[in-house]
């Protein structure tokens, strides 16, 4: 069985840019959750949706971060204009039951 | 307001000896307990999590952790360390809840490292 899929695996860019972060979850879960990971900050939950509604925005830093997710198999992150502070790895998790099953993640680098 | 605390930055234990790694944690009500471990440059992968039932959790791998309501714990155990078990481990926690709210609340990490 395929996992989550994420897309890009890594990402360069330049400050300013828009970034979008794509991820595909686990056929049948309904429930995905986008983190972000830095050293600084560890594992942060940004955003969470079941059924593809959104539940808890509020650990979305900014507003220029948005996440939507049009269907059950699709979720993109985007980040508009991104900042250097923004340089961190991306996972996108998904789960039927009470575990989250982790992608590869997404390397961001904002130059 | 859910938290969890791996107090070891960093584990070091020679391989063939026992290893563990400790979790505590604080909710408000009944916890859902989880560990995960990470590789370099890889996404977060699920060893084993504490619903309800027996105490003494068996995961992936090998690995067991033991539940402990009295001392709000979850230490990650394993009988004999192998030099591929090296990884940041992750300790989780959510409370219970039979509405929508799913969030968990991850531990800073552990880096377990096991010597040959």
């Amino acid at each position: 069985d395929a996992g989550v899929i994420q897309s890009p695996r890594h990402e360069v860019t330049e400050m300013g840019q828009e970034v979008t972060l794509r991820c595909k979850p686990i056929s049948g879960h309904d429930y995905l959750f986008w983190y972000r990971q830095t050293m600084m900050r560890g594992l942060e939950l940004l955003i969470y949706f079941n059924n593809n509604v959104p539940i808890d925005d509020s650990g979305m830093p900014e507003d220029r971060f948005s996440a939507k997710m049009p269907n059950a198999s699709f979720s993109t992150l985007k980040i508009q204009p991104s900042e250097p502070r923004d340089s961190a790895v991306y996972f996108c998790a998904s789960s039927l039951g009470p575990a989250q099953f982790f992608g590869p993640g997404t390397r961001l680098t904002v130059l | 307001a859910q938290s969890v605390a791996q107090p070891e930055d960093q584990v070091n234990v020679a391989e063939g000896n026992p290893l563990t790694v400790k979790c505590t944690y604080s909710v408000s009500g009944n916890p859902y307990l989880f560990w995960y471990v990470q590789y370099p440059n890889r996404g977060l992968q699920f060893l084993l999590k504490y619903i309800t039932g027996d105490n003494l959790v068996k995961g992936s791998y090998g690995f067991e952790a033991e539940f402990n309501k009295s001392q709000t714990s979850f230490h990650l155990k394993k009988p004999s360390a192998l030099v591929s078990d090296s990884a940041l481990y992750f300790c989780a926690v959510r409370v219970f809840s039979s509405g929508s709210a799913r969030q968990l609340t991850f531990g800073s990490g552990t880096q377990l490292t096991v010597l040959p």
